[in-house]
């Protein structure tokens, strides 16, 4: 079944701390992988768009890995600032598709 | 550019009544998108079209919901009757094949949609 996982589901960090949100996929056939940022009330933004040849990739403080043989992606944010504070979505198309499916998100809070 | 723009942007309305959701997509974007985005399921896709023409329904959740295209600049998304548990944030997203690598979908703002 076509999947995509991701943790924790919530973090609480303080402003200027480094952390690092998890994903995990079981779609196949694989092309590539996405990160968006979803602020409250507002649609989600496109941080990172990775294919299976990339290992990593950066957006600012945003930095993004992928391990294609083992089907796992993180989000490294550094240096943490409030206006981080968002829901993180990991998302991966359907095989060659144009069909988007999303995780769950990680709901990321820094405080001051 | 403005934008992915949606309208209404806040739309409450009674169980059984009409509603219809509106998009602009991006001016020049050839794929359009509508999504559902719930606290239980997350976001989810429920159609997509490619030149005004749909491709994949498959995700739309009853006959109730319908989608249109009638030309690049505007999209519709209707839900007729409403019922409570059509209650979620509905996105419009617009996005432009290039040849050689994945392509960015843009978001819009969101319709948040609650049905009493």
């Amino acid at each position: 079944k076509n999947q995509v996982e991701q943790s924790p589901q919530s973090l609480i960090i303080l402003e200027g701390k480094n952390c690092t949100l998890q994903c995990n996929y079981t779609v196949s056939p694989f092309s590539n992988l996405r990160w968006y940022k979803q602020d409250t009330g507002r649609g989600p933004v496109s941080l990172t768009i990775m294919t299976f040849s990339e290992n990593t990739k950066s957006n600012g403080r945003y930095t993004a890995t992928l391990d294609a043989d083992t089907k796992q992606s993180s989000l490294h944010i550094t240096a943490s600032q409030l206006s981080d504070s968002a829901s993180y979505i990991c998302v991966v198309p359907r095989g060659n598709t144009d069909k988007l499916i999303f995780g769950t998100g990680t709901r990321l809070q820094v405080f001051p | 550019d403005a934008g992915v723009i949606q309208s209404p942007r806040h739309e409450v309305t009674e169980m059984g009544q009409e509603v219809t959701l509106r998009c602009k997509p991006i001016s020049g974007h050839d794929y359009l998108f509508w999504y559902r985005q719930t606290m239980m399921r997350g976001l989810e896709l429920l159609i997509y079209f490619n030149n005004n023409v749909p491709i994949d329904d498959s995700g739309m959740p009853e006959d109730r919901f319908s989608a249109k295209m009638p030309n690049a600049s505007f999209s519709t998304l209707k839900i007729q009757p409403s019922e409570p548990r059509d209650s979620a944030v509905y996105f419009c997203a617009s996005s432009l094949a290039r040849a050689g690598g994945p392509y960015e979908q843009y978001f819009g703002p969101g319709t948040r949609l609650t049905v009493t």
